[in-house]
Formats: structure tokens, sequence, C-alpha cells
């Protein structure tokens, strides 16, 4: 069965520091892969998206993820966090069933804290 | 502004209680989401809408019962819910109903069952 693990629960960085946040999935065929930030008393918002292509992933907010196919990660990264990137991070995969039902699997989440 | 709108935001029922959550997108998708959001747990898929139709039930007890009247609204019924029921019940609006059509969410209400 597909899975998403994020194995940090809680991350503090400085406030201009770089992140890194691992996010592995378990998917026998090529996934369909997301980045989701949650701010507190919000909703989830996409940061960023892979489906195919270039394995390096743009997002909104400066952040930016690569795929892995060989460690099954898709890591989220940004090279300098402001305060304001406080937030919960969540990793999905696509259930890949046949592009009919959008239906995604999330891991448990990261809670960035960022120190100033 | 989200373009998802969840009202109301907060909610405390009780066990023999009978309440509505209501969801609205102004984004002109066809397809919405319910989710829940448990402490320490990953966001739970419930129930799927496409173009009005129910596409996924993800095994959620009958307590729930989904309503989609159109494509710009979506309502949970909630009955006789447990304590275990408290959590942040989240909507979600996309285009289509694939996988590669991003969705977009409210800010949830956050049940409380006493």
């Amino acid at each position: 069965a597909q899975s998403v693990t994020q194995p940090d629960i809680h991350i503090t960085v400085s406030e201009g520091a770089s992140l890194e946040l691992r996010c592995n999935y378990s998917y026998g065929a090529t996934p369909y892969l997301f980045w989701y930030v949650q701010s507190p008393g919000q909703g989830l918002q996409l940061l960023l998206k892979y489906f195919s292509g270039d394995t390096l992933v743009q997002g909104i907010k400066g952040f930016e993820a690569e795929f892995k196919r060989s460690q099954s990660s898709f890591n989220l990264r940004k090279p300098s966090v402001h305060w304001s990137d406080a937030a919960e991070y969540f990793c999905a995969v696509g259930r890949g069933y046949g592009g009919s039902q959008g239906n995604l699997i999330f891991g448990k989440g990261t809670k960035l804290s960022v120190k100033p | 502004e989200t373009g998802v709108t969840q009202t109301p935001r907060h909610l405390v029922m009780g066990m023999t209680n009978k309440k509505s959550l209501k969801c609205e997108q102004h984004l002109g998708h066809n397809a919405m989401y319910w989710y829940k959001q448990s402490a320490k747990k990953p966001l739970e898929l419930m129930f799927v809408y496409n173009f009005k139709e129910q596409t996924e039930n993800n095994s959620v007890p009958s307590r729930f019962s989904p309503e989609c009247p159109n494509s710009s609204h979506l309502f949970l019924h909630l009955h006789t819910l447990q304590p275990e029921d408290s959590a942040l019940y989240l909507c979600a609006s996309s285009l289509g109903g694939s996988e590669t059509d991003t969705q977009y969410f409210g800010p949830g209400t956050r049940l409380t069952v006493l």
C-alpha cells in the first residue's frame, strides 16, 4: 500500500538558515508528489508538485523540492528561512487511480519553528 | 481570501446533537472533498464529490453524512458523534477530480464532541 513518511515531527531553525524537510514515499509506479503548508488556523496551501520531467521542482515562497527515485524521496528545501515560514508542512502522494479521483495520501507533517 | 470558505469555524456539540458543516467554493471547480485532521495523525480523506456525484467514501461511519447539492456547495451532516470524532474538518476543491488537479483548502471547522 502507498504510504508517506515524514521522519521529523518538529524542526527548529534560525532565521536566515537553510532548511530541508524530509519526505519518503512508498509507491510502485511513478508517483505524483506534493508539498503543502498549513499556517496556524488556516487550511493547507500547495507549495509545489511533481508529476514528471525535471526532478528539481520550484514552488512558491522560495521553496524547491527534488525527486529522487532511487531514494524514494521528495525533500523540500529553502536556502534562507524567514520567520513567516513557521508552519506545518505536509508531503503527499497521489494514489494513481487512473486520474479519475483526486485521492492523496498525506504524511503526518513536520512542524517548523523559526528562531529569531 | 482562499476561495474556499467553511462555516462554522468552531463547533461544540454533544453526542446526541445533530449539526451540519458547510463548505462553499468560489473557484468554479467541479470536485469537492472532505478531510479529517486529527492530532498526530495524517490527514484522512473522507469523501470526494465530482460533478455532484460521490466518487469516494473512505469507509467513513454512517454518523457522517455528506451532501453536495451543486458543484459550489458541500455539507457534512453530523449526528450521534463520538468524542473521538473531535478534529479539524477541512474542505477542499479542485477543478476536476484528477490527482494532478491542485486542491484548494478552506480554513477548516474545529469540531469538539463532548
